[in-house]
């Protein structure tokens, strides 16, 4: 069964980089394109963005300027870099499981989400 | 990009009875590819993450019980709680997956009356 662990800093400063992780087990990261999506506080979801073990990426057009996803087959992670955040960027973050692979679908395996806050 | 719209925002059902979501699409999401319709939905509880109810408008998830239901073509989808349950307590979201960026409805949340 599908493990996805998120991890990193909970309080990131305004003007600065938001970077998480999600480690994966009981599944090869080839094997899916993985998704990051967030929560604010409150409110709905929204789509970040996904990634392959190769790095191609799809991002949200939203937040394309400012996000790098990125891969790294070794350790069977996968990482988010959103830089010059600032207090909208505060949010539960989830790392899911994209069912797709050509075209995103639906997300079929969730981390439990970490909640960064974007404060002086 | 698709803007999903829920309603109502809240529902109160009795033990029971059923209960009923709507998804509305801004455009339709009903692919020619494959003649199906591009929406999920999910439960989400306090403190859980999102969990996937169905997909393909209509799809139940493995291990998802049989009172969960998703009907709908084109823009307009509907889950259908059967006979709600305790544990049915959440927030519910559609999400569609027609085009990027995949967007999420604002979630109808269902509380016991």
């Amino acid at each position: 069964q599908v493990q996805l662990h998120e991890s990193g800093p909970g309080l990131v400063r305004p003007s600065e980089t938001l970077s998480l992780t999600c480690s994966l087990s009981g599944a090869s990261i080839s094997d899916n394109y993985w998704a990051w999506i967030r929560q604010p506080a409150g409110k709905g979801l929204e789509w970040i963005g996904r990634v392959s073990f190769t790095g191609t990426a799809d991002y949200n057009p939203s937040l394309r300027r400012r996000l790098t996803l990125s891969a790294d087959s070794s350790s069977n992670q996968v990482s988010l870099r959103l830089t010059s955040v600032t207090a909208s960027d505060t949010a539960v973050y989830y790392c899911a499981r994209d069912f797709g692979l050509v075209v995103p679908r639906w997300f079929d395996a969730w981390g439990q989400g970490i909640r960064v806050t974007v404060s002086s | 990009d698709i803007v999903m719209t829920q309603s109502p925002d809240s529902l109160a059902v009795s033990l029971g009875e059923r209960a009923t979501l709507n998804c509305k699409s801004s455009q339709s999401i009903l692919h020619r590819s494959n003649n199906k319709n591009w929406l999920a939905w999910y439960q989400k509880k306090p403190g859980q993450p999102p969990a996937l109810l169905i997909y393909w408008a209509s799809t139940r998830e493995s291990g998802v019980p049989d009172r969960f239901s998703g009907s709908g073509s084109g823009t307009d989808f509907t889950l259908t709680i059967s006979s709600l349950q305790a544990e049915d307590v959440a927030v519910y979201y559609c999400q569609q997956y027609y085009t990027s960026p995949l967007t999420f409805g604002g979630g109808t949340k269902v509380e016991i009356k």
